[in-house]
C-alpha cells in the first residue's frame, strides 16, 4: 500500500475537455506538492499547497488541498496536448519524501 | 544557470556487479536527494545529503549507499546488483536541507541489470 494514492491511474481525453486528478492519503501532510514528468525527463514542480482548504491556480490548472490536509486534487480546464505527462503528488510527513502512484495523462489533439 | 546533471545517462550491468552514479546539483544548491523510479513501485525516495552528511533515508537495503562531496556533488552506489535494481535513478537538488523545499530534478540515469 502506497502512502499517497492517486486516481485515476491512466487518463486519455480529447483536447478541450476538463479533468480532475485526485491524491489521497490516510496521513496528514503539512504540505503537498504536485509535479509533472515528461518522458525522458525528471519531474518538474508545478505547485506547493500548504494550508488546509487552500486553492491555487496556475493558468488552466487548479490545485486544492483538503481541509484535513490528507488529500489534494488537480483540475485541468480545457486540456491541451502540451498537458500530456505523468502527474505526481508528493509530500514528506516525516523524514522521508513520498511520491504518489501517479496519473498518466494523454491529451489527444 | 545550468540544471542538475547526471552521468551516465544509460548504463547496462550484470547481476552481482556494482555501479556508481553521479549527480551535479545546480550551482549554490547544497542538498541532493536520490530517487528510484520503476513501473511497479513508482518513484521512491532513497536518501538525502546535505553538507556531506546523510540527513534522511528511505527504506532501501544497505546495498544502496551514497555520499556527497564538499562541492555538493553526489554519488550513489549500488553493490551486488539484482535484476530488480533496473530502474531510472533520479537525483534532485535544492538550496537547503529538508524534503519540503522545492527540488529540481535531473534527467536521470537509466540502469539496466541483465
Amino acid at each position: 500500500t502506497q502512502l499517497l494514492e492517486q486516481s485515476p491511474q491512466f487518463l486519455s481525453i480529447q483536447e478541450g475537455e476538463n479533468l480532475t486528478v485526485y491524491c489521497n492519503s490516510s496521513s496528514v501532510f503539512s504540505s503537498l506538492q504536485w509535479y509533472r514528468q515528461e518522458p525522458g525527463e525528471g519531474p518538474v514542480l508545478l505547485v506547493t499547497v500548504v494550508t488546509g482548504g487552500e486553492v491555487k491556480k496556475l493558468k488552466r490548472l487548479t490545485f486544492q488541498f483538503g481541509d484535513a490536509r490528507k488529500d489534494s486534487s488537480l483540475h485541468i480546464t480545457a486540456a491541451q496536448p502540451g498537458d500530456t505527462g505523468l502527474y505526481l503528488c508528493a509530500g514528506a510527513p516525516g523524514n522521508q519524501f513520498y511520491f504518489g502512484t501517479g496519473t498518466s495523462l494523454t491529451v489527444i489533439p | 544557470k545550468a540544471g542538475v546533471t547526471q552521468t551516465p545517462r544509460y548504463l547496462i550491468k550484470t547481476r552481482g556487479q556494482q555501479v556508481t552514479l553521479s549527480c551535479s546539483p545546480i550551482s549554490g544548491h547544497r542538498s541532493v536527494s536520490w530517487y528510484q523510479q520503476t513501473p511497479g513501485q513508482g518513484l521512491q525516495f532513497l536518501f538525502e545529503y546535505f553538507s556531506e552528511t546523510q540527513r534522511n533515508k528511505g527504506n532501501f537495503p544497505g546495498r544502496f549507499s551514497g555520499r556527497q562531496f564538499s562541492n555538493s556533488r553526489s554519488e550513489m552506489n549500488v553493490s551486488t546488483l539484482e535484476l530488480g535494481d533496473s530502474a531510472l535513478y533520479l537525483c534532485a537538488s535544492s538550496w537547503d536541507r529538508g524534503l519540503k523545499n522545492e527540488q529540481f530534478f535531473g534527467p536521470g540515469t537509466r540502469l539496466t541489470v541483465l
